[in-house]
């Protein structure tokens, strides 16, 4: 059973251009959870989605931030017009509906602004 | 809202030695708790987890944690540390309401860092 699949692993873009970052959670997942970590600071959650539906996105920014999880395919974060602020590890993991289940991690994209 | 606080943002430890790295929450309603470790350029991976029964959970690699609800703590423990188990530890909790799904809040992380 494959674990939490992130790619890119490693992503440079230039300020103002977009990044895209994909997610394909553990078989049997339906619940993708994403996390920013910047760096020398903790992991700060961002949004949880279900199949087709966003469900938490209180820690995403408001603007150029977007999320989603089509019924077919990975999940998808999306930053556009990208600042140097944006460099950081972003992290997707997902878990099994039901209260208490582990969430599992992706090995994380690392986004660079230059 | 729920909040966790690891008290020590790093952590300096001999080979062979005893660690313990301490985590207090604070939470409104009911929470699960857990720990995981990242080693450097990597994702997360679970040591333990408490969701109800014992108090003291063991892990893997030899962890182990206790919850106190007296003290909402749930400091982490290794009796002898390897240098392998350098790295950052970060303790979290996630709440007991379905709607929150099984959402982590996250500690600053404790960097344990392991010397021969």
């Amino acid at each position: 059973n494959a674990g939490v699949m992130q790619n890119p692993r490693h992503l440079v873009r230039r300020r103002g251009q977009e990044a895209r970052l994909r997610c394909s959670p553990m078989k049997g997942h339906s619940h993708v959870y994403w996390y920013r970590q910047l760096p020398e600071e903790g992991l700060k959650f961002m949004v949880y989605l279900q199949k087709e539906n966003i469900i938490d996105e209180s820690g995403m920014p408001k603007e150029r931030f977007s999320a989603e999880f089509p019924k077919e395919g990975p999940s998808i974060l999306r930053i556009q017009q990208v600042v140097r602020g944006d460099s950081a590890a972003y992290f997707c993991a997902s878990s099994p509906p039901g209260l208490g289940n582990t969430i599992y991690f992706g090995e994380g994209s690392w986004l660079t602004v230059v | 809202a729920q909040s966790v606080t690891q008290l020590d943002s790093q952590v300096p430890v001999f080979e062979e030695a005893p660690v313990e790295l301490r985590c207090n929450y604070s939470s409104s309603v009911s929470v699960y708790l857990f720990w995981y470790v990242q080693y450097p350029n990597q994702g997360l991976q679970l040591l333990l987890k408490y969701l109800s029964g014992s108090t003291l959970v063991k892990g893997i690699n030899g962890f182990e944690a206790e919850f106190n609800k007296s003290q909402t703590s749930f400091h982490l423990r290794k009796p002898s540390v390897h240098i392998s188990d350098t790295a950052e530890y970060f303790c979290a909790v996630s709440v007991a309401i379905k709607a929150a799904g099984n959402k982590l809040t996250f500690g600053g992380g404790t960097r344990v860092l392991v010397k021969p």
